[in-house]
């Protein structure tokens, strides 16, 4: 069974639209981070949510942690083709890491 | 400050055979991580050491798979003997350790072909 759920699995859309990308769980974490990850490389940190409800901003892209520390979503706005890649999310709990399978987003020109 | 490094970068070997991965953390990190990411998933954790000593190694295949962190440095991840589903890329990361927030730092990842 896998521990979080990240939906949609892949993501096709033109430049200059806005998307979401869902991550969910049953469980609660202690924290939630967001993953972006390019072919040949491994992942890269983007953010780390650590308060339920808590927003983060990186330019382009917000982040928001679910107020149960359950679940997360990553909202990018007027998308570019800069932003293709595989984007994770993994929650922290135990002092563990363990990540979702990944959203597979690729921006058209 | 330089990052993760890992080699080979990739590896093709046949079934049945043996091969080794290697891992040198960013200096200072107490937290190494070994996870096996197979095409098209997120990465599974293999095992996690705390310096030298194993936190997490509940999804390591312990009949094939082995791994050791020496002198909570440099770490090592075998497979012996080596089957199909095994192909995959091989990610090491540490990270500080040293509390609740832990950002992980990947390498580039090793690339093995079983054929």
């Amino acid at each position: 069974t896998q521990l979080l759920e990240q939906s949609p699995q892949f993501l096709s859309i033109q430049e200059g639209e806005n998307l979401t990308v869902y991550c969910n769980s049953s469980s609660v974490f202690s924290s939630l981070q967001w993953y972006r990850q390019e072919p040949g490389e491994g992942p890269v940190l983007l953010v780390t949510v650590v308060t339920g409800g808590e927003v983060k901003k990186l330019k382009r892209l917000t982040f928001q942690f679910g107020d149960a520390r359950k679940d997360s979503s990553l909202h990018i706005t007027a998308a570019q083709p800069g932003d293709t890649g595989l984007y994770l999310c993994a929650g922290v709990r135990d002092d563990k890491i363990i990540f979702g399978k990944g959203t597979r987003l690729h921006i058209l020109p | 400050e330089a990052g993760v490094a890992q080699s080979p970068r990739y590896k093709i070997i046949e079934k049945r055979q043996s091969v080794a991965f290697w891992c040198n953390p960013i200096s200072g990190h107490a937290t190494l991580y070994w996870y096996q990411q197979i095409l098209g998933q997120g990465p599974k954790l293999l095992i996690q050491f705390q310096n030298n000593g194993v936190v997490d190694d509940s999804q390591l295949p312990k009949d094939r798979f082995s791994a050791e962190r020496l002198k909570g440095v440099d770490s090592t991840l075998k497979i012996q003997p080596a089957k199909l589903e095994d192909s995959a890329v091989y990610l090491c990361a540490s990270s500080l350790g040293s509390g609740k927030i832990e950002a992980a730092f990947f390498g580039q990842g090793t690339r093995l072909t079983v054929v």
